[in-house]
This record gives C-alpha cells, sequence and structure tokens, in this order.
C-alpha cells in the first residue's frame, strides 16, 4: 500500500461547479498535510496546509481532515478554467520530521 | 527576494557522464530538500539536509550524492549517469517541518 494515495484522474468538472479531490495516507499518526497545485511545466506551489480535524477554508478552497478514516481532501468552489493544473497531496508522517511523502496527484481539468 | 533558484534548468547528458544540480535560496530555511518527479509517480524525496551541516538519504538516493555548502546552497550530483536518472529535479526548502517551498526544476534527459 502507498502510504499517500490519490485517483490520478483525470478528474473533469464544469466552470462554476464544486472539484473535490481526495486523498488517503496510511501512516495513522501523521500530523501535517498539505496541498499543493502544480501547473504543466512548472513548480508545486502550496495551496493550503491543515493540521487538525475539520475543515478549513481559504477563499474558494477548502482543505478537510478526518484523522480517524485517515483522509484529507480539498474542495474548489467555483471552479475556473484557470484550476486546471495536478493537484498533489503531501503528508509528513509520524516520527518523519519534516520529510514530505507526495501521492502521484490528481489531473483536474475545467471546462468552459 | 528570488526564493529558490536552480541551476541549470536544462540539460543533456550522455550516459557516464557526470554533473552537478546547483540550488540557492534566500529564505534563510534551516532545511532544503533534493526531489525528483516522474510521469505518475509524483515527487520522490532523493536526499535532504534537515540544517546546516547535515545531509540524509531520502526514497531515492541510488546514484546521487549531495552537498551543502552552506545555509543557502545545497547541490545534487549525478557521478555517472543513466537513462534511468532522466527525470525532472525540484529542489526546495523549508523550516523543518513547515511548509515546502520548491524552485522551478531542472529538466534532465540522460541518452
Amino acid at each position: 500500500q502507498k502510504e499517500v494515495e490519490q485517483n490520478s484522474g483525470p478528474l473533469s468538472v464544469p466552470e462554476g461547479a464544486i472539484a473535490s479531490l481526495n486523498c488517503t495516507y496510511s501512516d495513522r499518526g501523521s500530523q501535517s498535510f498539505f496541498w499543493y497545485r502544480q501547473y504543466s511545466g512548472k513548480s508545486p506551489e502550496l495551496i493550503m496546509s491543515i493540521y487538525s480535524n475539520g475543515d478549513k477554508e481559504d477563499g474558494r478552497f477548502t482543505a478537510q481532515l478526518n484523522k480517524a478514516s485517515q483522509y484529507v481532501s480539498l474542495l474548489i468552489r467555483d471552479s475556473q478554467p484557470s484550476d486546471s493544473a495536478t493537484y498533489l497531496c503531501a503528508v509528513i508522517p509520524w516520527g518523519q520530521g519534516g520529510k514530505l511523502i507526495f501521492g502521484q496527484g490528481t489531473e483536474l481539468s475545467v471546462k468552459p | 527576494n528570488a526564493g529558490v533558484t536552480q541551476t541549470p534548468k536544462f540539460q543533456v547528458l550522455k550516459t557516464g557522464q557526470s554533473m552537478t544540480l546547483q540550488c540557492a535560496q534566500d529564505m534563510n530555511h534551516n532545511s532544503m530538500y533534493w526531489y525528483r518527479q516522474d510521469p505518475g509517480m509524483g515527487l520522490r524525496l532523493i536526499y535532504y539536509s534537515a540544517s546546516e551541516g547535515t545531509t540524509d538519504k531520502g526514497e531515492v538516493p541510488n546514484g546521487y550524492n549531495v552537498s551543502r555548502l552552506n545555509k543557502r546552497e545545497f547541490s545534487l550530483r549525478l557521478e555517472s549517469a543513466a537513462p534511468s536518472q532522466t527525470s525532472v529535479y525540484f529542489c526546495a526548502s523549508s523550516e523543518w517541518g513547515e511548509t515546502q517551498y520548491f524552485g522551478p526544476g531542472t529538466r534532465l534527459l540522460v541518452l
């Protein structure tokens, strides 16, 4: 079992819809969770970090963490074509200090 | 404030050649990292330096060496390049356990 798993997609949503991206992780003791966005040919850039159970909102983005079920999700409201990118989930497992483990990424396509 | 910079942007090598990828950060971060990204594989950690003067292996260290030259600079060396090392290489920096910031990447092709 991979430590961090994401559906590779592509996930296609119409403009204005809610895009839902999911990520599961295997280390129950993981404490820190991150969502990065990566445009084609570019480097990853941080969208959200979340450390405690529940929801965290930033503009059109909401990260949701459920440690009991070992999943973290990212919701993008009012999706725009400019949101089309690959979204990477990353986790710091217990005892790994600052080392991030990345999922393989979910490709999102927002159709006008 | 440039953030994380990497050189070169592109490189083509022949099998067996050596090269060094350079990375520098101006955010005064203690920790620096080297990743490789291959299609469908996400980002995989090659080596990291938790603080100046220390380096440790990540998930895929074979075929690579690193040097933490000072707090700002962290280089990755391929001593004898192989086609399997064709990839996109990203350097990142952070405070330990906190958000990592990535450089623009180096695209390497080994023939």
